[in-house]
């Protein structure tokens, strides 16, 4: 079963910032929250990854409140082609890596 | 530096067939994992290798399925008898090593329609 909950989807307009909230209140100590991305026909992938506080790359950022019991995908300045499933995923440190992917989040960009 | 790389991109089998989905991990990267998306759903882990070994089969139906990771080549997830329930997308994904900061690479996917 997935260990996390987030909105079935949303819509956004090109140019807006996107945030998107995970709900994970039984992490572990030991879990970090990961965030993938998928288009259509396509396998999934990395966007970002954080234990606590605030993480930011070059695509996202991801914010993790002291609790840790949720966090938030920030998306800047989507546009079109960020529509797409945004997975939240809780991922045990040193573990044998098995990600549980939940239902995501459907992002639609809209012009 | 080539991604992960599945074939075929597309399989078709009628009921009762065996169907075989090939995955090439990343160079150098000796972990691999197969998971399976049904339409609108998220993906399932299936099993877990590292070459030659199968570290974790738990996401794997007991009958039917089986995987392999030989030492030379590619890995081989295997589906004998097929069912129209085995029509999904199956991915492969493979990493340097195992643990959480080691990035899972995934590939295209290969989507098998069972008629």
């Amino acid at each position: 079963l997935a260990k996390t909950t987030q909105p079935i989807s949303m819509d956004s307009y090109e140019g807006q910032e996107v945030n998107i909230t995970c709900s994970h209140n039984n992490i572990a100590t030991n879990d970090y929250i990961t965030w993938y991305q998928q288009f259509p026909s396509q396998g999934p992938r990395f966007i970002i990854q954080g234990y606590k506080t605030k993480v930011t790359n070059e695509v996202a950022s991801l914010f993790i409140p002291a609790d840790r019991k949720s966090s938030t995908l920030s998306l800047p300045r989507v546009s079109l082609s960020d529509t797409a499933v945004y997975y939240c995923l809780t991922v045990e440190f040193n573990a044998g890596n098995m990600l549980t992917f939940g239902g995501g989040t459907r992002l639609m960009v809209k012009p | 530096n080539a991604g992960v790389m599945q074939n075929p991109r597309h399989l078709v089998r009628r009921r009762g067939q065996e169907a075989r989905l090939r995955c090439s991990p990343m160079k150098g990267h000796s972990h691999v994992y197969w998971y399976r998306q049904l339409p609108e759903e998220g993906l399932k882990f299936m099993v877990y290798l590292q070459k030659e070994n199968i570290i974790d089969e738990s996401g794997m139906p007991k009958e039917r399925f089986s995987a392999e990771f030989p030492k030379e080549g590619p890995s081989i997830l295997r589906i004998q008898q097929v069912v129209r329930g085995d029509s999904a997308a199956y991915f492969c994904a493979s990493s340097l090593d195992r643990g959480v900061d080691n990035e899972q690479f995934f590939g295209p996917g290969t989507r098998l329609t069972v008629l």
